[in-house]
């Protein structure tokens, strides 16, 4: 069955960097894409960007240009993403999310969510 | 960037009600709309694909319609297990935004 399983929360204090992993199974890695997702504390779903598996073209959110990157390791069937200079508005839940190579585009499977708190 | 505004933000509802959600996106996106369902301290459930298409395994009560700018999720009959926070998202073009969600409470 497929799973994305995403590795343990962080605290981390401002200015600090947090890389959150996201290991997939049960599927093709290079078939799909994978979209990084996060939600602050009481608030809505936010888009930060995606990666192809199989390319390793990445689009980000342009508010995060310049902070995130996002890589994949086709070897392994993991994702990351890296966030730096870390603010504490990027207290959240990060999501990894599964999304095809072709469209239509959704996000079909969800790993269980990374608490990245960001406090001094 | 497309923004998505959906309505209302929250709703009281019944076990048996019939529900209406509405999200409209700024611009046509044509059919790149998908709804999930998310509950309290988990991820979002995918419900609903490019605007109509019901996922794999989700309860025949929810549909979804709508092209262009204007959309709508529909559960034909509320069970207790649907009281949750719906998101619609549009995949026409990045970034993928979604709504700001709609809590569907109990009455």
């Amino acid at each position: 069955q497929v799973q994305l399983v995403q590795s343990g929360a962080e605290v981390k204090k401002p200015g600090a960097s947090v890389k959150v992993s996201c290991k997939a199974s049960g599927y093709t890695f290079a078939n799909y894409g994978i979209s990084w997702v996060r939600q602050a504390p009481g608030q809505g779903l936010e888009w930060m960007g995606w990666i192809s598996s199989y390319s390793g073209n990445t689009t980000y959110a342009q508010k995060l240009q310049g902070r995130v990157t996002m890589t994949t390791d086709t070897s392994t069937s993991t994702a990351d993403m890296e966030l730096r200079s870390l603010r504490s508005d990027d207290t959240a839940v990060y999501y990894c999310a599964r999304r095809y190579r072709y469209g239509p585009y959704y996000f079909d499977y969800w790993g269980q969510g990374t608490l990245v708190t960001v406090s001094s | 960037d497309i923004q998505m505004t959906q309505s209302p933000s929250s709703l009281s509802a019944s076990v048996g009600d019939r529900v209406t959600i509405t999200c409209r996106a700024s611009q046509s996106i044509s059919n790149y709309l998908n709804w999930y369902q998310q509950k309290p301290g988990k991820a979002p459930k995918l419900l609903i694909y490019a605007a109509s298409s019901l996922q794999s395994g989700v309860p025949l009560r929810f549909s979804g319609s709508g092209s262009g700018t204007d959309f709508t999720l529909t559960i034909s009959s509320l069970q207790p297990e649907d009281f949750a926070t719906y998101y619609c998202q549009q995949s026409y073009s990045p970034p993928q935004t979604f709504g700001q969600g709609t809590k569907v409470e109990i009455k």
